[in-house]
């Protein structure tokens, strides 16, 4: 059963640029949330998508979008690249919404991006 | 807002020896979810241990046991018998019951000393 995967592993961007990243569910999951982990901080939530829609939202701005593939998988775009979007992103599958998601959210590896 | 509060940014335990992580809280709700993440340097986020809210028995996941205060909004981590394996970033998080964003707080890298 393979857990959740997220490519690229590592990527470099040129500020102003635009970059996409992606992401595949755990088996049996159907909901992906995204995270950005700045340098030595927690995980910060971007937003999370459920049936092809973005339910939540984080404080992030509209430079951050994604989208939801209808086999679940999910890809995060960041656009005009600024050096303070550099970190580590984390993308999370679960099953369900709300009080429905009883079960916890199974982490991917990440994606480092680093803007220079 | 939710927020989590970690005031330990590092600390160092002997191996075999026994650790507590603190952790605390604000939230005004009553029905919530408290977890315990753990991040080894291959950055792969792995769930330690969850408490919900609800129950006032406190969650024990083999070595790892939390102590949650639910009035102190308080929620700490005691790992037993230290492993070199141990070492790691740790994250403590919170979650609403109907709302699926973590919060996190900065963390608190663990060294295990052989």
């Amino acid at each position: 059963d393979a857990g959740v995967t997220q490519s690229p592993t590592h990527l470099i961007k040129t500020r102003g640029q635009q970059v996409t990243l992606r992401c595949s569910p755990k088996s049996g999951h159907d909901t992906v949330s995204w995270y950005q982990q700045a340098l030595g901080q927690g995980p910060q939530f971007i937003f999370q998508y459920y049936e092809e829609e973005e339910r939540q939202r984080g404080n992030f701005p509209d430079r951050f979008s994604g989208h939801q593939f209808p086999n679940y998988s999910s890809e995060l775009n960041v656009n005009a690249l600024l050096l303070g979007d550099s970190a580590l992103y984390l993308c999370a599958s679960s099953f369900g919404l709300g009080d429905t998601n009883h079960y916890e959210q199974y982490f991917g590896p990440g994606t480092r991006l680093t803007v220079t | 807002a939710q927020t989590v509060t970690q005031s330990q940014p590092e600390m160092s335990v002997q191996e075999a020896e026994t650790v507590t992580l603190s952790c605390t809280y604000d939230t005004s709700e009553s029905d919530y979810y408290l977890f315990w993440y753990k991040q080894p340097p291959s950055r792969q986020m792995i769930l330690v241990i969850r408490q919900e809210a609800y129950k006032q028995q406190n969650a024990t996941e083999n070595r790892f046991s939390v102590n949650f205060q639910k009035a102190a909004k308080s929620f700490s981590l005691k790992i037993s018998d230290s492993q070199l394996g141990d070492a790691a970033m740790y994250f403590c998080a919170y979650r609403s019951r109907v709302d699926d964003k973590i919060i996190f707080g900065k963390g608190t890298r663990l060294h295990i000393l052989p």
